[in-house]
């Protein structure tokens, strides 16, 4: 199966600048996750979304990030306006139940992201 | 809230030696335990779950719930074992994961 896709791979931008990120989940994960990894840390939950419905956002500092999945595929992630402490690794992950048990998440390559 | 500790950095050992990498966790609940994996240049990936108590390349880890830990254990380790190691947890039933901060895994020749 493909895997999860992420855009770009690299993004650098300057602070108070706006950027967004795309991800498009494994074909029929009805959960997709985003996810901020900051240099020497886990990766740290920003939202998640059942379907197109968002199901937890409680991470998410919402005066300036904001996420979508129209039509429950494909998402962005947006930052409007960055900040120098927005530099890290933007992960988006998609997951589904199999026979009602879940398996845990399937990961895409990130998107770095340097805020100067 | 949850929370996930792993308190070494790194772990540098030689090829053949026992590795333990150290998890633990807070958690009120019933939680379920997870171990993901990063290979240089490779995205992050699942390694083991606790529910499954299956052995993968080797590695087992046990949910010890009256210590609270989730320690991943290999009785040989192989330079191929060099990688981030990172320790997550989600409430039992739910998917979101609670990363702890990772541990670098160098196995020397």
């Amino acid at each position: 199966e493909a895997g999860v896709a992420q855009s770009p791979r690299y993004k650098i931008i300057e602070k108070r600048q706006s950027v967004a990120f795309w991800c498009n989940p494994i074909s029929g994960h009805a959960t997709l996750y985003w996810y901020q990894q900051i240099l020497g840390q886990g990766p740290k939950l920003l939202i998640q979304f059942q379907n197109n419905g968002v199901v937890d956002d409680s991470q998410l500092p919402k005066d300036r990030f904001s996420a979508e999945r129209l039509k429950g595929v494909d998402s962005t992630l947006k930052i409007q306006p960055a900040k120098l402490e927005d530099s890290a690794v933007y992960l988006c992950a998609s997951s589904q139940l199999r026979q009602g048990v879940f398996y845990g998440y399937t990961f895409g390559s990130g998107t770095r992201l340097t805020v100067v | 809230a949850q929370r996930v500790t792993q308190p070494e950095k790194l772990l540098s050992v030689f090829k053949g030696a026992p590795v333990e990498l150290k998890c633990n966790y807070s958690y009120s609940g019933s939680p379920e335990l997870f171990w993901y994996v990063q290979y240089s240049r490779q995205r992050l990936q699942l390694l083991l779950r606790h529910i499954s108590r299956e052995s993968i390349k080797g590695f087992t880890a046990d949910l010890n719930k009256g210590e609270t830990s989730f320690h991943l254990k290999k009785p040989f380790a192989q330079e191929e074992d060099s990688a981030m190691y990172y320790c997550a947890l989600s409430k039992m039933g739910r998917r979101a994961l609670t990363f702890g901060s990772g541990t670098r895994l160098q196995v020397q020749p």
